[in-house]
């Protein structure tokens, strides 16, 4: 249990289909990340939201559209998906980086997204 | 552009060996090194990191070398056990101001043999 919760686990969907997937941290930290996991390629970072403002969108297509209400909660907002857009899309937080230190994402189980 | 790679896919080992996954890194800004192990369905979960103003760290069971003159970064894992068994990423941060800015390499496989 990493403390951060990403449900569902596993999503089916039309490419016409609109679906949400959901993040939630019990951590207390103010960051949050959304990454993709393909297959045979590195974790993509998406999105970054500090208390609750984007701070990176990263060339991002528009069918993605991320929502962060509050510190604890992440949604990603899913319209008109792409087959090639089925991955596992993983939900990261971490507490603000102070200048100089380390420090460490801590991840969801992800969800598995499969688009037909 | 700037990436971070590893030069194995895929490491089989015996249990009880000692396993090594090397990494090669090109964006000399970045300022820290994070090693993550994925194990199958579950997100990636912290092992060690390193800071670019090191060259090695120590935890349990696991060793980060960071060699800076060839942009080479490697995890040691000791007495190899079953439970390492899982996919190792490298990361790197550069930049991100007050948040991470992780680039993570495509991973590496990791197999123990019993």
């Amino acid at each position: 249990e990493t403390g951060v919760t990403q449900t569902p686990r596993h999503l089916v969907m039309g490419m016409t289909n609109k679906k949400s997937l959901k993040c939630e941290q019990h951590l207390g930290h103010n960051a949050m990340y959304w990454y993709k996991q393909s297959a045979k390629k590195p974790l993509e970072l998406m999105f970054v939201y500090n208390f609750k403002e984007q701070t990176e969108n990263n060339s991002v297509p528009s069918r993605f559209s991320p929502e962060c209400p509050n510190s604890s909660h992440l949604f990603l907002h899913l319209h008109t998906l792409q087959p090639e857009d089925s991955a596992l899309y993983l939900c990261a937080s971490s507490q603000p980086r102070l200048a100089g230190e380390t420090g460490e994402l801590f991840f969801g189980e992800g969800s598995r997204l499969t688009v037909l | 552009g700037e990436s971070v790679g590893l030069h194995l896919p895929t490491l089989s080992v015996q249990e009880g060996d000692n396993s090594i996954i090397n990494c090669a890194y090109s964006n000399s800004a970045s300022d820290y090194f994070i090693w993550y192990k994925q194990e199958s369905g579950k997100g990636p979960q912290f092992i060690i990191d390193i800071r670019s103003n090191m060259d090695k760290r120590q935890g349990q069971r696991v060793t980060v070398l960071l060699n800076k003159t060839v942009k080479h970064l490697s995890l040691q894992i000791a007495a190899t056990q079953p439970g390492d068994s899982a996919v190792y990423f490298c990361a790197e941060n550069a930049g991100g101001g007050s948040n991470y800015k992780l680039t993570f390499g495509k991973g590496t496989l990791l197999t123990v043999n019993p």
